[in-house]
């Protein structure tokens, strides 16, 4: 299996900070790569796909980039309603893998 | 409209087999390209991936989980059953069934979640 290796692994911020979380791939998944967006009690919810396509409805603060092994997600000026885990996984491959999550709390 | 819904147990022992049913609507296990997975959750830590089935029939499998699973499906009606032996504390958690594509050659995230059943294993 394709391993995910995520950092940090939590992280505070206020409102309005902008937050970078990084995802790496133990091989080249070319631009295979997701984000989930995990809040207490909820099932996961799809953000990003293809490393930087937004899912119809998710907001534009919300951004993607990279290729090959290394990732990143972007949210500029975070909300009150993004404090949440957010979760990398690969979709190169027919078996999927998650990295093991960034908390994202409020200072 | 799109659903999955997770059933089986809430409680099993030390040792015994956990058998889970995903029971879903909206789509079908036989078009090209689809497939149904397990993604587990002990609580409080990470969402880790177990199994997957798709359409034509390939079941994949966690690589430290493999020895313990088996994924099969009932297109005729609509189901997707994990079962997973020799049953561990460290397998409480809550677990999900999710949909997966696959599309012009590209393979999808897990779009449709259901809401996910917690099992404790525990004597």
């Amino acid at each position: 299996d394709i391993q995910m290796t995520q950092s940090p692994s939590s992280l505070s911020a206020s409102v309005g900070d902008r937050v970078t979380i990084t995802c790496r791939a133990s091989q080249s998944i070319s631009n295979y790569l997701n984000w989930y967006q995990q809040k207490s009690g909820e099932a996961p919810k799809v953000l990003i796909h293809g490393t930087s396509t937004l899912l119809s409805g998710v907001p534009s603060r919300f951004s993607g980039s990279g290729s090959g092994t290394d990732f990143t997600l972007t949210i500029n000026s975070l909300q009150p309603e993004d404090f949440a885990t957010y979760y990398c996984q690969q979709s190169y491959s027919r078996s999927p893998t998650f990295g093991q999550g960034t908390r994202v709390d409020i200072k | 409209q799109i659903t999955l819904k997770e059933s089986g147990p809430m409680l099993v022992k030390p040792t015994q087999t956990l058998t889970l049913t995903c029971s879903f609507s909206g789509f079908s296990l036989t078009t090209t390209g689809v497939g149904v997975g397990w993604i587990r959750q002990p609580p409080g830590k990470a969402l880790e991936w177990v199994a997957l089935i798709y359409w034509d029939d390939d079941e994949r499998y966690s690589q430290s989980l493999r020895p313990r699973l088996t994924i099969t499906k009932d297109t005729s009606k609509s189901q997707v059953v994990l079962r997973m032996t020799n049953m561990d504390p460290a397998d409480t958690g809550t677990y999900y069934c999710a949909r997966r594509l696959r599309d012009a050659g590209i393979w999808y995230p897990f779009d449709y979640w259901g809401q996910g059943i917690l099992v404790t294993v525990s004597s």
